[in-house]
């Protein structure tokens, strides 16, 4: 049983580029969630999904989108990378929203 | 503003002793708290939680107190070992934001052999 996979790993982008982390969760939950993680800060969610076809901003959205066009996948996209980006970012999913989450292992995306 | 607050961004305790971790919160509206422990390199895992009707939750050597007159919480590990050496992040959600958890700063614990 795989969880969560997101790729890639780490990724080094020059600013002003594209760029899509992606998440594939096989557990079939329903809800899926995007946080970044910042030294001091702590995990700060991103953008989230409830039910696949939907999804919401969360505390820290400026900068990203996300699409849920089915119950496993959850991309996460810079337009137009900058350096504040620079973050490791992590995927979850929970059965439902509400429930406890579960986690992928993070890509570290450094924004030069 | 951070309405799910971790004060200590250390702790080093010795092997066989208590390691308590605390966490404040703003937000009256939270009804449910989480504890997640974070190895390096590798995604937080979920450890123990305990909703808003609760004061204590145990699990094995994990005990999460709730204090909610004074907005705070606390988790317990007796006996400490080393292998619980990590982050451990306090989160928070609320009845009319599930599924959004907001999280505390994080922090790092280390057990000594």
């Amino acid at each position: 049983i795989a969880g969560i996979t997101q790729a890639p790993t780490s990724q080094i982008l020059a600013a002003g580029r594209r760029m899509t982390l992606r998440c594939t969760q096989d557990m079939r939950h329903n809800a899926m969630y995007w946080y970044r993680q910042d030294l001091g800060l702590g995990l700060r969610l991103i953008h989230y999904s409830n039910t696949a076809g939907t999804t919401g901003k969360g505390e820290v959205p400026d900068g990203y989108s996300v699409s849920r066009a089915n119950t496993d996948d959850f991309p996460l996209t810079l337009a137009s990378a900058v350096p504040s980006q620079t973050s490791v970012y992590f995927c979850a999913s929970s059965d439902s929203a509400g429930n406890r989450q579960y986690f992928g292992p993070g890509t570290r995306l450094t924004v030069t | 503003d951070q309405q799910v607050k971790q004060n200590s961004p250390s702790l080093s305790v010795q092997e066989g002793r208590i390691s308590i971790l605390n966490c404040d919160y703003t937000n009256s509206m939270f009804d449910y708290f989480l504890w997640y422990k974070k190895y390096p390199a590798e995604g937080p895992t979920f450890l123990i939680s305990i909703s808003s009707i609760k004061d204590k939750n145990e699990d094995g050597r994990f005990t999460v107190f709730l204090n909610k007159s004074a907005k705070h919480l606390s988790l317990h590990i007796v006996p400490s070992q080393p292998g619980d050496s990590a982050v451990y992040f306090c989160a928070a959600h609320g009845s009319s934001n599930t599924g959004k958890l907001i999280f505390g700063q994080g922090t790092t614990l280390q057990v000594k052999p």
